[in-house]
């Protein structure tokens, strides 16, 4: 069956340091695959997309991998602050057939200070 | 601005009873989707639709109708609202379907009593 997973215990780190959250999935063929940022009670909001034929994307002080071997996004905030605690969500579209983008269930960070 | 509403923020309704959320964008996208939010189960498809006067089930469709008479306006109704946890209902649009990043509602909380 499909799966995306994202690690479902919270990570927390300390404020400076780099937080890695992953993305795993099966039996799928993203694509692309997108990072979004959900704080409590409010919708999630877009930040970076990566193609499958791209190994890497920047964007600030954010940074994504894209591994279609491994099936797996790694998710880079370096320098973290508080202000980055929130839930990240990935997403993927699969390529072909029914094109519907799905989300994994998240992973809420913590950064302190 | 631009950007997409969803109202009211919370809602409640007696169980039995039909409940229509609403949702507009004026960021002239062509797609709209609605989501369900549940704790641990990510967000999951219920309608989307790719145009005016059409759209299409996802995966929790059932219990759930749509329409999309205008392309600003993409309501949901809860037919035979059930006692459940309160769930958190999260509307979104898009360029096009499946093809970029999704803008997303603050959402609505229903608790059904």
């Amino acid at each position: 069956s499909q799966k995306i997973e994202q690690n479902s215990e919270a990570l927390n780190i300390q404020e400076g340091k780099t937080a890695t959250l992953t993305c795993n999935y099966t039996n799928y063929s993203p694509a692309y695959l997108q990072w979004y940022r959900q704080d409590p009670g409010r919708g999630p909001v877009f930040l970076l997309l990566i193609r499958e034929n791209e190994k890497e994307k920047r964007k600030e002080r954010l940074k994504v991998t894209f591994d279609t071997t491994l099936k797996q996004s790694l998710f880079h905030i370096t320098a973290s602050q508080p202000a980055d605690s929130a839930t990240y969500l990935c997403a993927l579209l699969n390529s072909g057939g029914y094109q519907k983008v799905t989300f994994g269930t998240g992973t809420k960070l913590q950064v302190i200070p | 601005d631009g950007g997409i509403t969803q109202s009211p923020k919370y809602l409640f309704r007696k169980e039995g009873q039909n409940v229509t959320l609403s949702c507009e964008q004026n960021l002239n996208h062509d797609a709209m989707y609605w989501y369900r939010q549940d704790p641990g189960q990510g967000l999951r498809l219920i309608y989307y639709s790719q145009i005016v006067n059409d759209f299409q089930k996802g995966d929790i469709a059932e219990g759930y109708s749509v329409s999309r008479e205008k392309k600003e306006s993409f309501p949901l109704t809860v037919t035979s609202a059930q006692k459940n946890p309160p769930a958190f209902y999260l509307c979104a649009s898009s360029l096009g379907q499946g093809n970029t990043e999704a803008f997303f509602g603050q959402g609505t909380r229903l608790t059904v009593v």
